[in-house]
């Protein structure tokens, strides 16, 4: 299985703070990228796009390091409400498995 | 806009028996996926369709089946339950099946016995 790495966490921290995250691919072909939100027991939602030139969106603010082969997701003064799991998604254009998913890391904002 | 809906939404199986999910999306979309997810392994590829009249395994299609309805709907079958199809079942479907980001339906909880 092509790979897609995330730490599962969790990420504890407390609101208002500011946090990270990391996802590395091992496919160089790899074209686009996407970070997905997942609340408890729900479905997968679209968060961003991932950007070559990176992009933000309001408190969020992804990047894409080729070189390194890695995406990332900053947000910025965190709320209760961001407590869920994020999903990177690495899609390629060749294969069985169009679009990969990673495992998740787990964000828990404390108040 | 009801989006992608999935029916049912929770099912118990006894071991052999043979079930299918349905799935279906008002969008108009081109491509549809089901995938499972497991505790610690993430969203597997299941089987997809990239567009009416076409269906390919995923990652992990042994043990199930799929048809393409039509452009709306995307059924998955289980033909002999197994435990270790005890998962939950995604739906997805987008525009264009490589690039475009896509919509899921809120799942499927399945447990075989």
């Amino acid at each position: 299985r092509k790979e897609v790495e995330q730490d599962p966490g969790p990420f504890n921290v407390p609101e208002g703070a500011t946090v990270a995250f990391n996802c590395t691919y091992s496919n160089s072909a790899s074209q686009s990228f996407f970070w997905y939100r997942q609340d408890c027991r729900k479905e997968p939602k679209l968060l961003m796009s991932v950007y070559s030139s990176g992009n933000e969106d309001g408190r969020f603010t992804a990047q894409l390091n080729r070189a390194s082969q890695y995406i990332s997701l900053l947000i910025r003064d965190s709320k209760l409400s961001d407590s869920a799991t994020y999903l990177c998604v690495v899609i390629e254009y060749s294969g069985n498995t169009p679009l990969v998913f990673g495992k998740g890391t787990r964000l828990s904002v404390i108040a | 806009n009801a989006g992608v809906t999935q029916t049912p939404k929770f099912q118990v199986l006894k071991t052999g028996q043979s079930m299918t999910l349905q799935c279906a999306q008002d969008m108009n979309h081109n491509s549809m996926y089901w995938y499972r997810q497991d505790p610690g392994m993430g969203l597997r590829l299941i089987y997809y369709s990239a567009s009416e009249g076409t269906t390919d395994k995923g990652e992990v299609p042994n043990g199930y089946n799929v048809s393409r309805l039509n452009k709306r709907e995307f059924s998955l079958r289980l033909e002999s339950a197994a435990p270790s199809q005890t998962s939950v079942y995604f739906c997805a479907s987008s525009e264009n099946g490589e690039v475009q980001p896509q919509h899921f339906g809120d799942g499927t909880r399945l447990s075989i016995l």
